[in-house]
């Protein structure tokens, strides 16, 4: 168990609906990031908050948002769903804080099917 | 721009082989931070280790061990005496020095290890 929670695990949803995901990272955490994995694709990275504030933006679809509240819980939002949206969407965190990198723990995994 | 390179993309051994999983990175920055990570067929994504650029001595955990070579911008993974439970795909990643930003990872090698 990585300490890194994320809902829902599975959702279905039809082309055109809006679906958020959930992320909470571990405890004293500060970064957290998105990443998306399509079928036999590798990680592709969307964006990276860091204690509220957006920090890097990645291959984010416009049709993609996100933030990260005072909690440190993070919220993936996406809309106008696409067929080609059905991926496996990781939420991670990062124990670092300041310039050096620490490592990401990633939650499980949020499994959306767009039919 | 902060590029991985994982030119294999699957690689199939006989327990009890071993096995090398090559990674090789571009970067600008002095300063980097070079990850490996395990994906199982479950899904979830486990870290394994993590090497800053001024450390290149190589490091061994278990069967685990792992090349450094700045002077190739190599960063390989080598697994002693395979296991079937080694079957996954591997990623190699990179950060630069910067709040951990442009976290990227490589496209993956699928290992699979037959018994």
């Amino acid at each position: 168990d990585s300490g890194v929670t994320q809902t829902p695990k599975h959702l279905i949803t039809a082309t055109g609906q809006r679906v958020t995901l959930r992320c909470s990272p571990r405890s004293g955490d500060l970064s957290v990031y998105w990443y998306q994995q399509s079928l036999d694709q590798g990680l592709q990275f969307l964006i990276q908050y860091y204690n509220g504030e957006e920090r890097a933006k990645g291959n984010i679809l416009e049709r993609f948002s996100a933030q990260q509240f005072p909690d440190l819980h993070s919220e993936l939002n996406l809309s106008s769903l696409e067929l080609g949206d059905s991926a496996l969407y990781f939420c991670a965190s990062s124990p670092r804080t300041g310039r050096i990198t620490g490592e990401l723990f990633f939650g499980e995994g949020s499994r959306l099917t767009v039919l | 721009a902060q590029k991985v390179t994982q030119a294999q993309t699957e690689i199939s051994v006989v327990e009890k082989e071993d096995v090398t999983l090559d990674c090789v990175y571009e970067t600008r920055d002095t300063t980097y931070y070079l990850f490996w990570y395990k994906q199982p067929p479950s899904g979830e994504l486990v870290f394994l280790i993590r090497r800053n650029s001024f450390d290149e001595q190589n490091e061994i955990s278990g069967r685990y061990s792992w090349n450094f070579q700045k002077s190739t911008s190599s960063f390989n993974f080598t697994i002693t005496a395979s296991q079937v439970v080694d079957s996954a795909v591997y990623f190699c990643a990179l950060s630069g020095d910067n709040y951990g930003q442009n976290f990227v990872f490589g496209p993956g090698t699928r290992l699979s290890v037959l018994p």
